[in-house]
């Protein structure tokens, strides 16, 4: 079985350009979440969808990220525009549900690097 | 607020030593607890959990009990390899308003052989 997909595996962009993230869940797992990893930290959660709704987007900063899951599979994270603190690793998780018993798989991340 | 603190590294070890990772955490109500190890070039993955109060999540050779009286969850393992090499991450599942997982910020073990 295939694990969490996520393009691009690099990304190196100037400050001001947008960038797309990609991530493709575990056939089946209705919960998909996008997680912010900055260097020498631990994720943070930037939005959980369950299906295709955004049940918790508390973290993301809507004014220059957006995400979308249109049909309740694949995923895409948006900046538009970039900035320097951007820099980062951008991780893709998914479940197969939310409760404790439903254990998170993660892709191994984007990293972007904003210059 | 709700919160995970774990020991900072990196920890360097020799081949066989005993390994002790330390987490605790600051949560209301009664969170489930995690560890996750991270090799390099590939993504988290979940080494063990315990879900209430003196439980004891075990995989791989490595132990952590849940204390609710001391909110730790320090990982263990007896005898580490040079292939235990990685990040290790606490967590902690939140009930309360909607399930929301809090990581720690991650330890690395370099084992040496």
């Amino acid at each position: 079985e295939a694990g969490v997909v996520q393009s691009p595996r690099y990304k190196i962009i100037e400050k001001k350009q947008p960038v797309a993230f990609w991530c493709n869940p575990i056939s089946g797992h209705n919960t998909l979440y996008w997680y912010l990893q900055n260097l020498g930290q631990g994720p943070e959660l930037l939005i959980r969808y369950e299906n295709e709704e955004a049940v918790d987007d508390s973290q993301l900063p809507k004014d220059r990220f957006s995400a979308e899951r249109l049909k309740g599979v694949d995923s895409t994270l948006k900046i538009q525009p970039a900035e320097l603190g951007d820099s980062a690793v951008y991780l893709c998780a998914s479940s197969s549900g939310q409760g404790a018993q439903n254990e998170q798989y993660f892709g191994p991340g984007t990293r972007l690097t904003v210059t | 607020g709700d919160s995970v603190t774990q020991m900072e590294g990196p920890v360097t070890l020799s081949e066989e030593a005993f390994l002790t990772i330390n987490c605790t955490y600051t949560a209301t109500g009664y969170p489930s607890l995690f560890w996750y190890v991270q090799y390099p070039g590939e993504g988290l993955q979940l080494l063990l959990k315990a879900t209430k109060a003196d439980d004891k999540g075990s995989n791989k050779g490595f132990e952590a009990t849940y204390r609710k009286e001391t909110t730790s969850f320090h990982l263990e393992k007896g005898s580490v390899q040079v292939s235990d090499s990685a990040v290790y991450f606490c967590a902690l599942l939140l009930r309360t308003g909607g399930f929301k997982t809090i990581f720690g910020a991650g330890t690395r073990l370099f084992v040496k052989a």
